[in-house]
């Protein structure tokens, strides 16, 4: 079955980076595009964009480029968000999730969420 | 950017009776070459990720109660729980995938009256 693992909590100083891990299994991992969407505490869903797990293009939503970077490790079928120079508002937890079918875009399998602290 | 506008943002039902939500898009999202309205709804109960439980506008997702349905087309859309259970509580997004940034709704919340 599908299976999107995420990695643990994060809390990190402001300035700092982080890299958050979403490991895939149960499926061909370039075979369907990774989606990376955020929910800061008590707030509703952003969809922050996409990764290209074939070709590795990535497509960031507006308010999401420069400090965002999303990348892949095909060998290990996972991929990466990395937030560098992180403020307070970037705490939130941050969700990776695959497209339901090849067909359908909309994200139908999600990983369990990585919450990510911003905090002095 | 298109935007997607959820009402209620609240609701409170009561166990067995029907709760309706509704999704606008500000601008279509049915592609007319296949017909389809590229929106979906997930329901995200508490500690939890989202689910999803509707595509293409109406299309039940694999394991999902036929006690949730979806409607509408182009701009206007609609979620209806025809009974609601205890385990319906949570909040509700609509999301359209027709074109980037696939923006999703403010979200709304639905409890038990």
């Amino acid at each position: 079955q599908v299976q999107l693992v995420q990695s643990g909590s994060e809390l990190k100083r402001p300035g700092a980076s982080v890299k958050v891990s979403c490991r895939a299994s149960g499926y061909t991992f370039t075979s369907y595009t990774m989606n990376w969407v955020r929910q800061a505490p008590g707030q509703g869903l952003e969809w922050m964009g996409w990764i290209n797990t074939n070709t590795g293009n990535p497509t960031y939503a507006q308010g999401f480029t420069g400090r965002f970077v999303f990348s892949l490790d095909t060998s290990v079928s996972t991929a990466y968000l990395q937030i560098s120079s992180l403020k307070a508002e970037d705490t939130a937890m941050y969700y990776c999730a695959r497209d339901l079918y090849l067909a359908v875009a909309a994200p139908g399998y999600w990983g369990q969420g990585t919450l990510v602290t911003v905090s002095s | 950017d298109i935007v997607m506008t959820q009402s209620p943002d609240s609701l409170a039902v009561s166990l067995g009776e029907r709760a309706t939500i509704n999704c606008k898009s500000s601008q279509s999202v049915l592609y007319s070459s296949n017909n389809k309205n590229y929106l979906a709804w997930y329901q995200q109960r508490p500690g939890q990720p989202p689910k999803l439980l509707i595509y293409w506008a109406s299309t039940r997702e694999s394991g999902v109660p036929d006690r949730f349905s979806g409607s509408g087309s182009g701009t206007d859309f609609t979620l209806t729980i025809s009974s609601l259970q205890a385990e319906d509580v949570a909040v509700y997004y609509c999301q359209q995938y027709y074109s980037t940034p696939y923006t999703f709704g403010q979200g709304t919340k639905l409890d038990i009256k």
